[in-house]
């Protein structure tokens, strides 16, 4: 069993829409959550980062964390065309010097 | 704009070539790391490194080799390329937190 599942999509939405994107993970050890978005040809740039269980906003996209079911979120409101990308969640484990377990990343196309 | 480059950006190669992936970073990180990333499939750490001198080898195996003789310098090289290194690597660095800065990527392709 991989450490992070996370559907690959690829997903396509009206412009407008709610996306949810999620990921589970096997590895209760992990404490420390984020989400990162990779354009196409480009490196990953951080969009959300979260410590332990709870909600953080920030403008159109939440991040959600339930460490008692190992499931995590990213919510984007009316969502953009210029959202489309690959949505990657990652997690690490305190003390493990910044080492990101990843998932596979989920396609994501708004269409207008 | 980004602090942390990548040279060069794509490259093809032939069986048996030398090549050096550079990375540099302007932000003064101490830590750096490289992924290897393949369509569909997960970021995996291949390398990573403290602080100048110090490097250690990721998760996955990797026949690349690393050095870290400045903070702001990190490159990787393939003695031999072969085409099963085919892949695009992406350097990061970090000052703490969980948060990586990476950089755009190198897409390498070996024929």
């Amino acid at each position: 069993q991989k450490e992070v599942e996370q559907d690959p999509g690829p997903l396509s939405v009206p412009e407008g829409a709610i996306v949810s994107l999620n990921c589970t993970y096997s590895n209760s050890a992990f404490q420390y959550f984020m989400w990162y978005r990779q354009y196409s040809r480009k490196g990953p740039e951080l969009l959300m980062y979260t410590y332990s269980s709870g909600n953080k906003e920030d403008g159109r996209f939440t991040a959600q964390v339930d460490k008692s079911s190992k499931y995590i979120s990213l919510f984007i409101r009316d969502s953009q065309p210029s959202d489309s990308a690959t949505y990657l969640c990652a997690m690490s484990v305190r003390g493990s010097n910044y080492k990101l377990t990843f998932g596979k990343g989920t396609l994501l196309t708004v269409n207008p | 704009e980004a602090d942390i480059y990548q040279t060069p950006r794509y490259l093809v190669i032939g069986t048996g070539k030398k090549i050096t992936l550079e990375c540099s970073q302007t932000m003064g990180h101490d830590k750096m790391y490289w992924y290897q990333q393949d369509p569909g499939m997960e970021l995996h750490l291949i390398h990573y490194s403290y602080g100048v001198n110090s490097t250690e080898k990721g998760d996955l195996s990797s026949e690349s080799t690393v050095s870290r003789i400045r903070t702001e310098h990190f490159p990787l090289t393939l003695e031999s390329a072969r085409p099963s290194h085919t892949s695009q690597y992406l350097c990061a660095s970090s000052s703490g937190a969980n948060v990586l800065t990476f950089g755009a990527g190198s897409r390498l392709t070996v024929l």
